[in-house]
């Protein structure tokens, strides 16, 4: 089974902060990597799909790179509207999500 | 627009069967595009693929939860439907259905529309 981590679990930020949330993977998955958005009470939002596409209608202050088993989502100016937990997920083989990093404010 | 949206008893006894079906409106099930798969989140955790399913049957399951798990697709309602034996309190969460790209090259998908999640809780 694929294990994935996220760091950090929690981060503080201000608005127009430029944020980076790292996702590793347990072994190479190339490129299969996705990025979810998620606020209370609300199914997750996709954001990233196969590392750094965007998602059609989300804004371009958001991005992810990486491949292999390194990789990063990056919010270039935070907005108020960004406060929330962010999901990593491989998909390489089968499905596993990351433990999520919350994003709350400073 | 499409949209999915789960339904399915709300409470569950220890050692029943949970079973949701999620029902797909402004699109169709039966497209070659997509994958059709079920997650779930425990109350303040994180997210847990169970499985997914084609609409041929094809099936990829969750190997921690295959033994309890089965995923079945009905093309003439436009739904699919999960079942989950033997189930304990640790199976208490928000579940959730989602669509998925059919990927010729890995056997997972991203999950682009995603139902409202229905809440399952296993209580006796």
């Amino acid at each position: 089974d694929i294990q994935m981590t996220q760091s950090p679990s929690t981060l503080s930020a201000s608005v127009g902060d430029r944020v980076t949330i790292t996702c590793r993977a347990s072994q190479s998955i190339s490129s299969w990597l996705a990025w979810y958005q998620q606020k209370p009470g609300k199914a997750p939002k996709l954001l990233i799909y196969k590392a750094s596409s965007l998602e059609s209608g989300v804004p371009s202050r958001f991005s992810g790179s990486g491949s292999g088993t390194e990789f990063t989502l990056t919010i270039s100016s935070l907005q108020p509207d960004d406060f929330a937990t962010y999901y990593c997920q491989q998909y390489n083989s089968y499905s596993t999500f990351g433990p999520g990093t919350k994003v709350d404010i400073k | 627009q499409l949209q999915l949206q789960e339904s399915g008893p709300g409470l569950v006894k220890p050692s029943e069967t949970l079973s949701l079906t999620c029902t797909v409106s402004g699109g169709s099930i039966s497209s070659s595009s997509y994958y059709w798969g079920w997650i779930r989140q425990p109350p303040g955790k994180g997210l847990e693929w169970i499985g997914s399913i084609y609409y041929s049957g094809s099936t990829y399951y969750n190997p921690s939860l295959k033994s309890r798990v089965t995923i079945s697709v009905d093309t003439s309602k436009n739904q699919f439907s999960l079942k989950l034996s033997s189930v304990t309190a640790a199976d208490t969460a928000v579940y959730y259905c989602a669509r998925g790209f059919y990927i010729i090259a890995v056997a997972g998908t991203e999950f682009d529309y995603w139902g409202q999640g229905t809440l399952v809780t296993v209580s006796s």
